[in-house]
């Protein structure tokens, strides 16, 4: 099976940098994935990495480091939109579904 | 353009009903699937169909079927609703586009079981 872990909850205020890390235990890997959602709505993408590195769009990034079953989402220069609940996701080899993390909810505050 | 789209939005009925939530989704995609998001906004895959095929069934009660009567729609039907069936279902489709790996969700149906 699959398991994930990232922090519950996340402060920080705006312009500032967060991180929000995720650690996986799978039987087989495939890649991991990002998703934001705001209170009320859908998962929305945001992110992807199937190979070590660093993925960037815009203010956000994203790394992975496979032989350390880790990878983070970076947020720069935080804004009040980005207070929601970002879910890290991984796929192994033998699901065409996605196993998600419990969540992280950014507060970014003024 | 809506991607996927999900009716009805808010659902609230009583136990022992048996109740329909329908998806649709208009990006082509073969792959589409059912998620369960509880109070504590785990989310959880339910059932996923690959072109009007079931391959994923997780341990879901047998109450839930879902139906996929063409690979652009994915239908989830509830039979005999228990206070534990109110949650968040979500839709989502698959897209495997260059190099990424993404899935489209519809925006939800809150179903509140009294």
């Amino acid at each position: 099976g699959q398991s994930l872990e990232q922090p519950s909850e996340v402060t920080a205020v705006e312009g500032a940098i967060v991180q929000i890390n995720c650690t996986y235990q799978t039987s087989g890997f495939y890649g991991l994935s990002w998703y934001q959602q705001h209170d009320g709505g859908a998962p929305t993408f945001l992110s992807y990495n199937a190979l070590d590195g660093l993925e960037e769009t815009g203010r956000f990034s994203s790394f992975l480091s496979r032989s350390d079953s880790y990878g983070y989402l970076l947020l720069q220069e935080l804004q009040m939109k980005d207070s929601a609940s970002y879910f890290c996701a991984v796929r192994d080899t033998g699901r065409r579904a996605l196993t998600f993390g419990s969540g992280t909810r950014l507060q970014v505050q003024p | 353009d809506t991607a996927v789209s999900q009716t009805p939005k808010y659902l609230v009925t009583q136990m022992g009903n048996d109740k329909s939530i329908k998806c649709e989704q208009n990006l082509g995609h073969d792959t589409m699937y059912w998620y369960k998001q509880d109070s504590k906004k785990f989310l959880k895959i339910m059932f996923s169909y690959n072109n009007k095929e079931l391959i994923i069934n997780e341990t879901v009660p047998n109450r839930f079927s879902p139906k996929s009567p063409d690979k652009a729609h994915l239908n989830l039907h509830i039979n005999s609703l228990e206070l534990g069936d109110s949650a968040v279902y979500f839709c989502a489709s698959r897209s495997l586009a260059g190099s990424t790996d993404t899935q489209y969700f519809g925006p939800g149906t809150r179903l509140t079981v009294l």
